[in-house]
């Protein structure tokens, strides 16, 4: 079976430091690891996936990631964080065992200060 | 490309009364998949569609939860006999290659059992 978990519920930075959200996944054979956003009342957005290509993964609204086979790890970073970034993100892994469903984790609430 | 619709976005209804909920796809992608959100929690997988095919179903996805997805289009998901734990957030996902594309998710249904 596959799992994520991602350290942290809650994370709060100031505008313009350096967020880290980190996510630790369990999976027997090689995973598909994707980072969502979640706005308050609105379905998922995805920020970026890993697909077994490159191992740094850029995504939207200035976000990337790097999955570190070594350390069993796909942490989400964005150098400065934004009021607009304040929301609640997700880590999931899916892959050949895991049937194509996505299996998440419990989520991270950034909180961005002034 | 419009995404993925789901309606209605909210419902409210009386325990032990029937409930129905709706997901069109994105129109070229042939997964589907239905999850379910409590509050402070990640999505939790609920079943999954290839086509017309209803390939998987969660345990979660007890006696009074019917899913189907008829000519490999829209989806339907019905509750039965609703209980206030039934009360979450419905996502419907949808993807072609999760390679390729990931899993685009509509925005919910949101569902309160009183």
């Amino acid at each position: 079976a596959q799992s994520v978990t991602q350290l942290g519920s809650h994370v709060s930075v100031s505008e313009g430091a350096l967020v880290l959200l980190r996510c630790n996944y369990s999976s027997s054979v090689p995973p598909y690891l994707f980072w969502y956003v979640q706005y308050p009342n609105q379905g998922l957005q995805l920020l970026l996936k890993y697909t077994s290509a490159a191992t740094l993964v850029k995504g939207i609204n200035g976000f990337e990631a790097e999955f570190k086979k070594s350390e069993t790890s796909f942490h989400l970073t964005k150098p400065s964080a934004h009021m607009s970034d304040a929301a609640e993100y997700f880590c999931a892994v899916t892959g050949p065992g895991g049937g194509n469903k996505l299996t998440f984790g419990t989520g991270t609430q950034l909180k961005v200060e002034l | 490309d419009t995404g993925v619709s789901q309606n209605p976005r909210h419902k409210i209804t009386k325990r032990g009364q029937n409930v129905t909920f709706r997901c069109d796809p994105i129109s070229e992608h042939n997964r589907l998949y239905w999850y379910r959100q409590t509050l402070g929690q990640g999505p939790e997988f609920l079943t999954y569609f290839q086509n017309e095919a209803q390939l998987e179903k969660s345990r979660l996805l007890s006696d009074r939860f019917s899913a189907e997805r008829p000519k490999g289009s829209f989806s339907t998901l019905e509750i039965q006999r609703t209980e206030q734990g039934d009360s979450a957030m419905y996502l419907c996902a949808s993807s072609l290659d999760e390679q390729v594309s990931g899993y685009t998710f509509g925005s919910g249904t949101r569902l309160t059992v009183v």
